[in-house]
Parts: structure tokens; sequence; C-alpha cells
């Protein structure tokens, strides 16, 4: 069956440089959710987008940005690279039955992008 | 302030053991709990609870929600040792996964 596709799998910048990062969720998942994981810690909320549109936010700093495609792809953009970004970010999709308030919330994760700030 | 809290945090079990993780919760707009399994890569999902007091099994993992007392459990038996990863559990507020720092599980042969 087909998973979430996350890419690149491994990005490695340097401090002030710009990121780019793109998931692609399961074929006819309407929703996508972005995580931010550090060395050692669990995944934190970035941000999610349901049928191209910003639905909650979480703790995504202002020097990031994301949105969602027409294709449901979604792109999470960095921009001014510091050290402390360095973690591994997760995409995760979900098929939301019933509309945004559906308690329905299988997650299902990509494999990640481990992003390196030197 | 959104929290989950998982124990223990490590747990170290010879094969064939039976291990039961634990999770609480104080989440707003909680809509259900999910169980993730990580080993070095991407969560592999495992459950989402979202009835009190209804098992859900899946070969030697069961996971039960008590929305009452805001927790749920995670039992795996007959520990083997690819089960060695980390467990996290997750509570969903409205629709982001709030997640708890997991619980380490080591299951030497």
């Amino acid at each position: 069956a087909a998973g979430v596709i996350q890419s690149p799998r491994h990005l490695i910048k340097e401090k002030r440089e710009t990121a780019t990062l793109k998931c692609y969720p399961i074929p006819r998942h309407d929703t996508v959710y972005w995580y931010q994981q550090g060395p050692g810690q669990d995944p934190q909320f970035l941000i999610s987008f349901y049928e191209k549109m910003q639905s909650d936010k979480g703790s995504i700093p202002d020097r990031f940005s994301a949105q969602q495609f027409s294709d449901y792809h979604s792109e999470l953009n960095m921009s001014s690279l510091e050290l402390g970004d360095s973690a591994l970010y997760f995409c995760a999709s979900s098929l939301r039955l019933g509309g945004i308030r559906s308690s329905y919330n299988e997650q299902f994760f990509g494999p990640g992008t481990r992003l390196t700030v030197l | 302030e959104d929290k989950v809290v998982q124990s223990p945090l490590s747990l170290v079990v010879h094969e064939g053991d039976t291990v039961t993780l634990n999770c609480s919760y104080e989440v707003t707009n909680f809509r259900s709990l999910l169980w993730y399994k990580q080993e070095k890569k991407a969560p592999t999902f495992l459950f989402m609870l979202t009835s009190s007091g209804i098992e859900k099994k899946s070969g030697r993992l069961s996971s039960i929600l008590d929305k009452k007392e805001l927790f749920s459990i995670l039992n795996i038996t007959a520990t083997q040792t690819g089960d060695s990863a980390v467990y996290l559990c997750a509570a969903v507020n409205t629709d982001k996964l709030i997640f708890g720092t997991g619980t380490r599980l080591q299951v030497f042969p």
C-alpha cells in the first residue's frame, strides 16, 4: 500500500540558509500535518492543512511557512536556518471523514526528513 | 496546557515477558488517543482509541482507553527482541497530536 512520501530524506544546510521539505500524502488523504522531533525528544506539532487550507497551528517559528497544493502535497519552507532547527521533520496524513469536525484522525507518518544545520 | 505523560520512561525485560505501558493525558478538545512504535525512524501507527472500555487487539499487542480517568494502557504479551523500540502515546486535540515523551522498551533474549 502507498505510504506518505517525504523528500529529501536527508538535508544538510548552513546557518541562515533556506530549506524546503516536501510531503506527498497517502492517495485520497485530505489532511497533512507537520511535526518536528529534536534529538531525544517527542514529536512536536507544527502545522496542519485540510483541503489546502491551514487548519491548525502549533509551535511553528515565524521563519517557517507551509502550504498545501491542489494535488494535496505540502511543502514546509524554512528560512534563516538556525542550529536549533536540526531535527527530524515528519509529515503525516489522514483522511478526515465527516469534514473538519470529524473525530476520525488516524495519522500515518512519512519516513521523515533529517535536517542538519551546520 | 495540554499534557501527555507516559510511564515508565524506560523498561528492560527478557523475551517472553509481558509488559504494560501507561499513558495519561490532559488535553482540551480531546478526540482520540493513538499509540505509535518508533524505531530510529518514523512512528508506526499501532492503535487509535476513541471509546472507553473497548479493547483493541493486534497480535500480541492490545490497548484500552479510560476516558473517565484519562488514561490508556498498551499491553505486549510474550515480548520479542523485535518489540524493542520507543512507544509513543499521542492524544488528539481537535486535529493535532500531542505526544508523550515515550517509553523506551528493550527486550533481551
